[in-house]
């Protein structure tokens, strides 16, 4: 089954500054990977997420990346505030009736004012 | 729109007593998920409903039963509780195999 790897699990940028976050994942057939983001106390929110036909995605200071030929893919935040700190979670799947998303481990991050 | 509600948000219980945890969703979606949550392992799926009358395991589903009432509704018992299923429990709904929406969670303490 599909295995996907998250780093860093924490980070901390001053604000203004760039965040990166990778995942790598192991199935070649997965086709969409999804972003979310979770403030404190709150449910996961989906931020933005990319398929396989495409290589890069941006919505205003976020953006995602994807390599299918190394299996991993990247969320870049520019310009971070402090109302960018909480926990970042990528996932992947196939996007059939039979596969459901898998998450990574998650990313802290912090961003100081 | 209400989106994905979940009682009770926080909850006790002692070793082997059981209790339901309830979710309800107003978008109409087919598909409806619970997921763990548990530090530094991120959101492992214990069962999911791609439509009502259908359920079926995820990642972590021992100890758990789900209940797909109706498409609105999706409950999720624990029959006998364990220390082990102390965690955060998020109820999850989506059209089809796309963006989730998630509900704001149960924190479950079992002693």
């Amino acid at each position: 089954g599909e295995n996907v790897e998250q780093h860093p699990s924490t980070l901390s940028v001053q604000e203004g500054d760039s965040a990166v976050i990778k995942c790598t994942y192991s199935d070649s057939a997965s086709n969409y990977f999804p972003w979310y983001k979770q403030e404190l106390g709150k449910g996961p929110q989906l931020i933005i997420d990319i398929r396989s036909n495409v290589g890069e995605k941006k919505d205003q200071r976020i953006a995602v990346t994807l390599n299918k030929t190394a299996k991993h893919f990247s969320l870049h935040i520019t310009e971070t505030q402090p109302e960018d700190s909480a926990v970042y979670f990528c996932a992947a799947s196939r996007r059939s009736n039979t596969d459901k998303l898998i998450f990574g481990t998650g990313t802290r991050l912090q961003v100081f004012p | 729109n209400a989106g994905v509600t979940q009682t009770p948000k926080f909850q006790v219980l002692k070793t082997g007593q059981s209790m339901t945890l309830q979710c309800a969703q107003d978008m109409n979606h087919n598909s409806m998920y619970w997921y763990r949550q548990d530090p530094g392992m991120g959101l492992r799926l214990i069962y999911y409903s791609a439509s009502e009358g259908t359920t079926d395991k995820g990642e972590v589903p021992n100890g758990y039963n789900v209940s797909r009432l109706n498409k609105r509704e999706f409950s999720l018992r624990l029959e006998s509780a364990a220390p082990s299923q102390t965690s955060v429990y998020f109820c999850a709904s989506s059209r089809a195999t796309d963006e989730q929406y998630f509900g704001p969670g149960t924190r479950l303490t079992v002693t």
